[in-house]
């Protein structure tokens, strides 16, 4: 079945940059996704990118894609404390008539003042 | 706000008792889904409706579980006789199609 992972942790200086990277299995992914979640809340969508597409820059994030690898990044510039939150990768595949979403474990992003 | 909503955001209950949830996804959507996020894991999907119609449940949707959408406006979902397991955060999205779902604020189920 679909597999998306992530790593657990990241830990960064306010100002600097962040990558969280995340690596999937569905070779027949049609979106990928990021989603933050702060403490107690539900999902925010931050971006998306289609699995056409090898970049998109949004403000200061930067999300990569490279689809051979089946790997997925997201760079956050400026790294703020409001930026403090769980960062969710997840990928959805069409073919089954809706778009089921597989999500990964989450990675925790703490930023150091 | 035309975002989703949820309600309400925390239920205890005890063990052994029925809970229901709802779910108003934004307007224009006409697909609502339903996942359920346990501590330190992603969301894993329920459930979900199109319009009306339940269209696709997951195999962790026991019989204890139900979930409807009568007018394919709101949604509730129901878990029968909780136990401890079910302990989670409950959370909806909707989207239009098979366009981005977006999510509410979840639901936080403690059962004691």
């Amino acid at each position: 079945g679909e597999d998306v992972e992530q790593s657990l942790f990241l830990s960064v200086r306010e100002g600097d940059s962040s990558v969280i990277n995340c690596t999937y299995t569905d070779s027949s992914s049609t979106y990928l996704y990021w989603y933050k979640q702060e403490p107690g809340a539900g999902l925010q969508l931050l971006t998306y990118i289609f699995s056409n597409m090898d970049m998109k820059q949004d403000q200061r994030l930067t999300v990569l894609l490279n689809k051979k690898d089946k790997h997925l990044s997201l760079r956050i510039a400026d790294t703020q404390t409001g930026d403090s939150a769980i960062y969710f990768c997840a990928e959805s595949d069409g073919s089954g008539g809706y778009q089921k979403v597989t999500f990964g474990i989450g990675t925790k992003l703490q930023v150091i003042p | 706000d035309t975002g989703v909503s949820q309600d309400p955001r925390h239920k205890i209950t005890k063990r052994g008792q029925n809970v229901t949830f709802r779910c108003d996804p934004i307007s224009e959507h006409n697909r609502l889904y339903w996942y359920r996020q346990t501590l330190g894991q992603g969301p894993e999907f329920l459930t979900y409706f199109q319009n009306e119609a339940q269209l696709e449940k997951s195999r962790l949707l026991s019989d204890r579980f139900s979930a409807e959408r009568p007018k394919g406006s709101f949604s509730t979902l129901e878990i029968q006789r909780t136990e401890q397991g079910d302990s989670a955060m409950y959370l909806c999205a909707s989207s239009f199609q098979t366009d981005t779902q977006y999510f509410g604020p979840g639901t936080r189920l403690t059962v004691l």
